[in-house]
């Protein structure tokens, strides 16, 4: 069966600080993997996926399909991406989807 | 301009009750989904709806019954509402399939009692 896990069910880090949310899958066919974000009192958006290789708010994600893991990265942590991230697996040709837990990534002053 | 929403946006009620949540997008997408977040903010999908087809997680209870009279609306039935029924209740839609990015509506908070 499809699923995503996501270890870390809270991550705390100063400003400035790098940080890295770790995402992992499992999944036998090709994946589709996604990174989504809520922030406080806002709805639940599309940060990135993989197939874009873009960097979004100095956010990265590299799909390691030997380690099947879609980590989530940046440099120089800042308070306003306090939130709650996800991550998620897009499976069958889009006939199905699968969040991770999530993480919350609170940005310390 | 709203993109997706949903109504109501908290909905309160007894156990063995019968409710709707009524899901809009202005998008023109194609495809719909409902999801369920529990108190532990897991989301978990329960329906997508693409040209008539509607695919069911096979978890989902058949209390649950999504409508949809036209391309731009999909509504959550919910027959018999049991204590764990309460949770949150997200709508989506995405211009083909789950490949693409999908837009959510702000999620309608169901306590049953």
């Amino acid at each position: 069966a499809q699923r995503v896990t996501q270890p870390e069910k809270l991550l705390s880090v100063f400003k400035g600080a790098p940080v890295e949310l770790k995402c992992n899958y499992s999944y036998s066919g090709s994946p589709e993997l996604f990174w989504y974000v809520q922030y406080s009192r806002q709805r639940l958006q599309l940060l990135l996926r993989h197939i874009s290789r873009e960097s979004i708010k100095g956010f990265t994600a590299d799909l390691n399909k030997g380690e099947t893991s879609f980590h989530l990265k940046k440099p120089f942590a800042q308070e306003e991406d306090s939130a709650m991230y996800y991550c998620a697996l897009g499976v069958d040709y889009g006939q199905n989807f699968v969040f991770g837990p999530g993480t919350r990534l609170s940005v310390l002053p | 301009d709203t993109a997706v929403s949903q109504t109501p946006k908290y909905l309160v009620t007894q156990m063995g009750n019968d409710k709707s949540i009524k899901c809009e997008q202005n998008l023109g997408h194609d495809t719909m989904y409902w999801y369920k977040q529990d108190s532990k903010k897991f989301l978990k999908i329960m329906f997508s709806y693409n040209n008539k087809e509607l695919i069911i997680n096979e978890t989902v209870p058949n209390r649950f019954s999504p409508k949809s009279p036209d391309k731009a609306h999909l509504n959550l039935h919910i027959n018999s509402l049991e204590l764990g029924d309460s949770a949150v209740y997200f709508c989506a839609s995405s211009l083909r399939g789950s490949a693409d990015e999908q837009f959510f509506g702000p999620g309608t908070r169901l306590t049953v009692l």
